[in-house]
């Protein structure tokens, strides 16, 4: 079975970018990667997802390698609002049933 | 603000009995997805319903169940309720069943078996 694996904590200082990496050396061909964040007493929130290719929006850039056995989510200037637990997810579609997998997540602090 | 309504904010109850967690999705939204958040656990996905059907399941012990009604807001029941129930359930929405859709998480029901 898939699995993904994330360091446990991080800690980057405001301004500089931060570079959160997921280990998912049991990916298959028709997994997506996605990540999201909790941030303090709050539900996860949508950062961003990808299948192969490298992508980028308006909250952060998510880099997958080329055999997707890693991939790297990129906030490019942390803020102190970015301060959450940010979780590797696995999602695809096995014999019509969606699968979800999830990392245990990286905890993020933001330095002032 | 997601979107997705969840009631009861908390919960407490005791040892054997059965509680029911409400989840609105947002509006247009077919898919529902439960999970739950439990401190030695981390995130772990339940069970999906879309249109009323369920369309996969994760890590649900027998003892809960759920339905997605016709106005496509959900149910979660847990019962015989044990202290490692305690835990903070998350609903989340989507708009339809593929994996590329985001889904919106609501605030979640904190649960407190004693």
């Amino acid at each position: 079975d898939a699995k993904t694996t994330q360091p446990n904590s991080m800690e980057s200082n405001e301004e500089e970018p931060v570079h959160l990496p997921c280990n998912h050396s049991t990916i298959s061909g028709t997994d997506y990667i996605h990540w999201y964040r909790q941030l303090p007493s709050q539900g996860p929130e949508y950062v961003i997802h990808g299948l192969t290719s490298n992508v980028n929006n308006r909250m952060a850039s998510l880099a997958i390698a080329e055999d997707r056995k890693s991939s790297t989510l990129i906030l490019h200037r942390a803020t102190l609002r970015d301060a959450a637990v940010y979780y590797c997810i696995l999602r695809a579609i096995i014999q019509g049933a969606q699968k979800l997998v999830f990392g245990q997540g990286t905890r993020l602090t933001i330095n002032p | 603000d997601s979107g997705v309504t969840q009631t009861p904010k908390h919960l407490i109850t005791a040892t054997g009995q059965r509680v029911t967690l409400r989840c609105s999705p947002r509006s247009g939204d077919l898919s529902v997805y439960w999970y739950q958040q439990s401190l030695d656990q981390g995130l772990q996905f339940l069970i999906q319903y879309y249109n009323g059907e369920e369309r996969a399941k994760g890590n649900i012990l027998e003892r809960f169940s759920a339905q997605q009604f016709p106005d496509l807001h959900s149910e979660l029941n847990l019962s015989s309720l044990e202290l490692g129930d305690s835990a903070l359930y998350f609903c989340a929405s989507s708009v339809g069943r593929e994996v590329q859709e985001t889904q919106y998480f609501g605030p979640g029901t904190r649960l407190l078996v004693l």
